[in-house]
């Protein structure tokens, strides 16, 4: 079946600039998280998703960031006023219902010129 | 803030030899989770063992975790060129909410 899908692939934007990234998680699941790789280094969580419960927030670095679920299903991560530290790699994950295994996408490799 | 913290930083080994791994953390877990990224791909989940458990195999992957020690370890044996990838350990406290280290970069030479 389909894994996580992530677009763009990859993101070239101008400092100053907000950017959108999306992400389609596996049909059926119910959780879905958002993290962020810098180069070098492990994740950093940033938000997560379960169901119609409020999102757990803790890990947005900003209030530049943010993020929304809509109807379950696909999650859109919006980076506003961009600076070259979101310099980046932003992973989304999803997980069937009463499983901790998180199903990784390939990412969004974001660079902030 | 990192909780795990994996060891070596890096590991170069010939095909057939055994790979071990070791990732520490740092308060109390409910799962620990190692995941494999190959060079640029995403993560790919491959073992979760709760904290009650000792020791979990699966396939040429063999987890141990000593929640005394806030340590685990992942063994790969006889080695493939396949298993050249970045392993990552990674804990939770409550189900959600991975707390990754920054990685062992595994090396397997023909």
């Amino acid at each position: 079946g389909a894994g996580v899908s992530q677009s763009p692939s990859n993101k070239v934007t101008e400092k100053g600039k907000d950017v959108e990234l999306r992400c389609d998680p596996i049909s059926g699941h119910t959780a879905l998280y958002w993290y962020r790789q810098s180069l070098g280094q492990g994740l950093e969580f940033l938000i997560y998703f379960q169901g119609n419960s409020a999102p757990d927030k803790s890990g947005l670095p900003s209030d530049r960031f943010s993020a929304e679920r809509t109807g379950g299903s696909v999650s859109t991560l919006t980076i506003q006023r961009t600076q070259q530290e979101d310099s980046a790699v932003y992973l989304c994950a999803s997980s069937p219902p009463g499983r901790d295994e998180q199903y990784f996408g390939p990412g969004t490799r974001l660079t902030v010129t | 803030s990192q909780q795990g913290e994996e060891d070596p930083q890096a590991l170069s080994i010939q095909e057939g030899e055994n790979a071990t791994m070791n990732c520490s953390y740092k308060t109390s877990i409910n799962n620990l989770q190692w995941y494999r990224q190959n060079s640029g791909r995403g993560l790919v989940h491959l073992i979760l063992i709760r904290s009650n458990e000792r020791e979990k195999h699966s396939g040429r992957l063999r987890v141990t975790l000593d929640t005394s020690k806030k340590s685990s370890s992942l063994l790969i044996t006889a080695s493939r060129a396949a298993d050249t990838a970045s392993y990552f350990c990674a804990t939770d406290k409550w189900g959600y909410k991975l707390s990754f280290g920054a990685g062992t970069t595994v090396t397997v030479r023909a």
